[in-house]
Protein backbone atom coordinates (compact mmCIF):
# COMPACT_ATOMS: atom_id res chain seq x y z
CA UNK A 1 0.00 0.00 0.00
CA UNK A 2 1.29 3.43 -0.27
CA UNK A 3 2.84 5.29 2.83
CA UNK A 4 4.39 8.58 3.22
CA UNK A 5 7.42 9.31 5.27
CA UNK A 6 8.25 12.13 7.17
CA UNK A 7 10.42 12.92 10.46
CA UNK A 8 8.46 14.55 12.97
CA UNK A 9 10.37 17.55 14.32
CA UNK A 10 12.65 20.57 12.90
CA UNK A 11 14.20 23.35 14.98
CA UNK A 12 15.46 26.49 13.25
CA UNK A 13 17.04 29.98 14.03
CA UNK A 14 15.11 32.54 12.28
CA UNK A 15 17.08 33.70 9.49
CA UNK A 16 18.34 30.14 8.82
CA UNK A 17 16.64 27.60 5.77
CA UNK A 18 14.95 24.61 6.84
CA UNK A 19 14.64 21.62 5.04
CA UNK A 20 11.61 19.16 5.83
CA UNK A 21 12.01 16.13 3.48
CA UNK A 22 9.29 13.25 2.57
CA UNK A 23 9.53 10.01 1.37
CA UNK A 24 6.58 7.75 -0.30
CA UNK A 25 6.60 4.45 -1.14
CA UNK A 26 4.15 4.75 -4.44
CA UNK A 27 6.48 4.78 -7.66
CA UNK A 28 3.49 5.67 -9.71
CA UNK A 29 2.81 8.76 -7.57
CA UNK A 30 1.78 11.65 -9.71
CA UNK A 31 1.23 14.27 -7.47
CA UNK A 32 3.18 15.28 -4.49
CA UNK A 33 2.13 18.06 -2.28
CA UNK A 34 2.94 19.89 0.31
CA UNK A 35 0.19 21.51 3.21
CA UNK A 36 0.72 23.51 6.38
CA UNK A 37 -1.25 23.26 9.32
CA UNK A 38 -1.16 26.57 11.70
CA UNK A 39 -1.81 25.77 15.37
CA UNK A 40 -5.47 25.39 15.71
CA UNK A 41 -6.17 25.44 12.13
CA UNK A 42 -6.63 23.22 8.79
CA UNK A 43 -4.42 22.78 6.13
CA UNK A 44 -3.69 24.84 3.64
CA UNK A 45 -1.86 23.94 0.53
CA UNK A 46 1.40 25.59 0.17
CA UNK A 47 2.80 24.23 -3.40
CA UNK A 48 2.38 21.15 -5.49
CA UNK A 49 4.40 18.95 -8.02
CA UNK A 50 3.97 17.00 -10.70
CA UNK A 51 6.06 13.68 -11.22
CA UNK A 52 7.81 14.95 -14.04
CA UNK A 53 9.16 17.91 -12.73
CA UNK A 54 12.43 18.02 -10.99
CA UNK A 55 12.34 21.49 -8.83
CA UNK A 56 9.87 23.85 -8.73
CA UNK A 57 10.54 27.74 -6.93
CA UNK A 58 7.69 29.85 -5.44
CA UNK A 59 9.08 32.85 -3.95
CA UNK A 60 10.97 31.38 -0.07
CA UNK A 61 9.94 27.45 -0.91
CA UNK A 62 11.85 25.43 -2.83
CA UNK A 63 10.60 21.59 -3.87
CA UNK A 64 12.49 19.43 -4.77
CA UNK A 65 11.97 15.52 -6.25
CA UNK A 66 14.19 13.08 -6.79
CA UNK A 67 11.78 10.40 -8.56
CA UNK A 68 14.30 7.55 -8.92
CA UNK A 69 14.76 7.86 -4.41
CA UNK A 70 11.19 8.56 -4.10
CA UNK A 71 12.23 11.93 -2.44
CA UNK A 72 10.62 15.31 -1.44
CA UNK A 73 11.83 18.14 -0.29
CA UNK A 74 10.59 21.52 0.75
CA UNK A 75 13.04 23.93 1.72
CA UNK A 76 11.93 27.40 3.01
CA UNK A 77 14.48 29.61 2.35
CA UNK A 78 14.99 32.74 5.07
CA UNK A 79 12.65 31.03 7.54
CA UNK A 80 10.19 33.44 10.00
CA UNK A 81 8.96 32.81 13.17
CA UNK A 82 5.50 33.01 11.17
CA UNK A 83 6.47 29.79 9.56
CA UNK A 84 6.54 27.44 12.67
CA UNK A 85 3.52 25.11 11.74
CA UNK A 86 3.26 21.07 10.98
CA UNK A 87 3.98 20.43 7.29
CA UNK A 88 2.09 17.48 5.43
CA UNK A 89 3.52 15.89 2.61
CA UNK A 90 0.77 14.14 0.50
CA UNK A 91 1.12 12.13 -2.67
CA UNK A 92 -1.69 10.90 -5.45
CA UNK A 93 -1.94 8.49 -7.70
CA UNK A 94 -3.78 10.51 -10.16
CA UNK A 95 -5.85 14.02 -10.78
CA UNK A 96 -8.52 12.24 -9.57
CA UNK A 97 -7.08 10.20 -6.38
CA UNK A 98 -7.79 10.36 -3.15
CA UNK A 99 -4.80 11.73 -1.04
CA UNK A 100 -2.28 10.03 1.45
CA UNK A 101 -0.84 12.51 3.90
CA UNK A 102 2.50 11.65 6.09
CA UNK A 103 2.10 12.14 9.66
CA UNK A 104 3.55 15.82 9.41
CA UNK A 105 6.41 17.73 10.23
CA UNK A 106 6.62 20.16 13.35
CA UNK A 107 8.70 23.11 12.42
CA UNK A 108 10.21 25.33 15.32
CA UNK A 109 11.33 28.56 14.26
CA UNK A 110 13.32 30.46 17.07
CA UNK A 111 13.91 34.13 17.19
CA UNK B 1 -20.42 32.91 5.34
CA UNK B 2 -17.04 32.55 3.39
CA UNK B 3 -15.46 29.63 2.74
CA UNK B 4 -15.52 26.35 4.70
CA UNK B 5 -17.08 25.94 8.59
CA UNK B 6 -17.26 23.29 11.13
CA UNK B 7 -19.53 22.96 13.90
CA UNK B 8 -19.41 22.63 16.62
CA UNK B 9 -15.63 23.37 17.43
CA UNK B 10 -15.07 21.05 20.13
CA UNK B 11 -17.19 18.66 22.30
CA UNK B 12 -17.03 15.90 24.71
CA UNK B 13 -19.07 13.29 24.10
CA UNK B 14 -20.01 9.92 26.45
CA UNK B 15 -19.45 6.60 24.51
CA UNK B 16 -22.23 4.49 23.12
CA UNK B 17 -23.63 8.54 22.21
CA UNK B 18 -24.87 9.69 18.39
CA UNK B 19 -23.16 12.59 17.44
CA UNK B 20 -23.33 14.27 14.11
CA UNK B 21 -20.29 16.88 13.01
CA UNK B 22 -21.40 19.67 10.64
CA UNK B 23 -20.01 20.90 7.61
CA UNK B 24 -20.99 24.04 4.87
CA UNK B 25 -19.26 25.66 2.75
CA UNK B 26 -20.55 27.92 0.54
CA UNK B 27 -17.94 27.55 -2.75
CA UNK B 28 -20.00 25.73 -4.87
CA UNK B 29 -17.56 23.05 -4.96
CA UNK B 30 -18.55 19.61 -6.03
CA UNK B 31 -16.01 17.73 -3.89
CA UNK B 32 -16.21 17.13 -0.28
CA UNK B 33 -14.14 14.86 2.17
CA UNK B 34 -14.01 14.40 6.40
CA UNK B 35 -10.42 13.57 7.34
CA UNK B 36 -9.49 12.62 10.65
CA UNK B 37 -6.21 14.06 12.45
CA UNK B 38 -4.40 11.64 14.85
CA UNK B 39 -1.24 12.27 16.87
CA UNK B 40 1.63 9.94 15.27
CA UNK B 41 -0.54 8.96 12.44
CA UNK B 42 -1.08 12.04 10.57
CA UNK B 43 -4.25 12.67 8.42
CA UNK B 44 -6.51 9.58 7.30
CA UNK B 45 -9.66 9.97 4.96
CA UNK B 46 -13.40 8.90 6.36
CA UNK B 47 -15.32 9.41 3.86
CA UNK B 48 -15.88 11.80 0.99
CA UNK B 49 -18.37 12.91 -1.96
CA UNK B 50 -17.55 13.63 -5.38
CA UNK B 51 -20.60 15.21 -6.05
CA UNK B 52 -24.02 16.17 -4.23
CA UNK B 53 -26.01 12.76 -4.00
CA UNK B 54 -22.88 10.42 -3.84
CA UNK B 55 -20.54 9.47 -1.08
CA UNK B 56 -17.39 6.93 -0.92
CA UNK B 57 -15.30 5.12 1.49
CA UNK B 58 -11.83 6.54 2.65
CA UNK B 59 -9.12 4.63 4.65
CA UNK B 60 -10.87 4.47 7.71
CA UNK B 61 -14.55 4.58 7.22
CA UNK B 62 -15.81 2.03 9.99
CA UNK B 63 -17.83 3.76 12.59
CA UNK B 64 -18.82 6.57 10.74
CA UNK B 65 -21.59 7.73 8.33
CA UNK B 66 -22.15 10.83 5.62
CA UNK B 67 -24.55 12.25 3.51
CA UNK B 68 -24.83 14.42 0.75
CA UNK B 69 -28.08 15.78 0.25
CA UNK B 70 -27.24 19.15 -1.51
CA UNK B 71 -24.05 20.58 -2.71
CA UNK B 72 -23.08 22.98 0.42
CA UNK B 73 -23.28 20.76 3.48
CA UNK B 74 -21.58 17.17 4.15
CA UNK B 75 -22.23 15.81 7.86
CA UNK B 76 -20.43 13.39 9.65
CA UNK B 77 -22.37 10.97 11.95
CA UNK B 78 -20.72 9.07 14.17
CA UNK B 79 -24.13 6.47 15.21
CA UNK B 80 -22.80 5.14 18.60
CA UNK B 81 -19.36 6.49 20.05
CA UNK B 82 -16.59 4.74 20.78
CA UNK B 83 -13.04 6.53 22.83
CA UNK B 84 -10.93 5.36 19.96
CA UNK B 85 -12.96 8.01 17.80
CA UNK B 86 -11.61 10.75 19.71
CA UNK B 87 -9.83 12.83 17.43
CA UNK B 88 -9.95 16.27 15.24
CA UNK B 89 -11.92 15.99 12.47
CA UNK B 90 -11.67 18.50 9.37
CA UNK B 91 -13.58 18.40 6.77
CA UNK B 92 -12.49 19.69 3.26
CA UNK B 93 -13.87 20.61 0.06
CA UNK B 94 -12.44 21.24 -4.07
CA UNK B 95 -13.94 22.16 -6.72
CA UNK B 96 -13.95 19.27 -8.19
CA UNK B 97 -12.35 15.79 -6.78
CA UNK B 98 -8.14 16.02 -7.19
CA UNK B 99 -8.53 19.52 -6.97
CA UNK B 100 -7.03 21.52 -4.38
CA UNK B 101 -8.72 20.66 -1.04
CA UNK B 102 -9.60 23.47 1.05
CA UNK B 103 -10.11 22.63 4.82
CA UNK B 104 -12.16 23.76 7.36
CA UNK B 105 -10.95 24.68 10.76
CA UNK B 106 -11.45 21.25 12.90
CA UNK B 107 -13.29 19.89 15.15
CA UNK B 108 -12.29 18.43 18.51
CA UNK B 109 -14.01 15.30 19.69
CA UNK B 110 -13.15 13.67 22.82
CA UNK B 111 -15.20 10.40 23.62
CA UNK B 112 -14.61 9.51 27.28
Amino acid sequence: GEDVEQSLFLSVREGDSSVINCTYTDSSSTYLYWYKQEPGAGLQLLTYIFSNMDMKQDQRLTVLLNKKDKHLSLRIADTQTGDSAIYFCAESFHRYSTLTFGKGTMLLVSP
Amino acid sequence: IAGITQAPTSQILAAGRRMTLRCTQDMRHNAMYWYRQDLGLGLRLIHYSNTAGTTGKGEVPDGYSVSRANTDDFPLTLASAVPSQTSVYFCASSVDRGDEQFFGPGTRLTVL
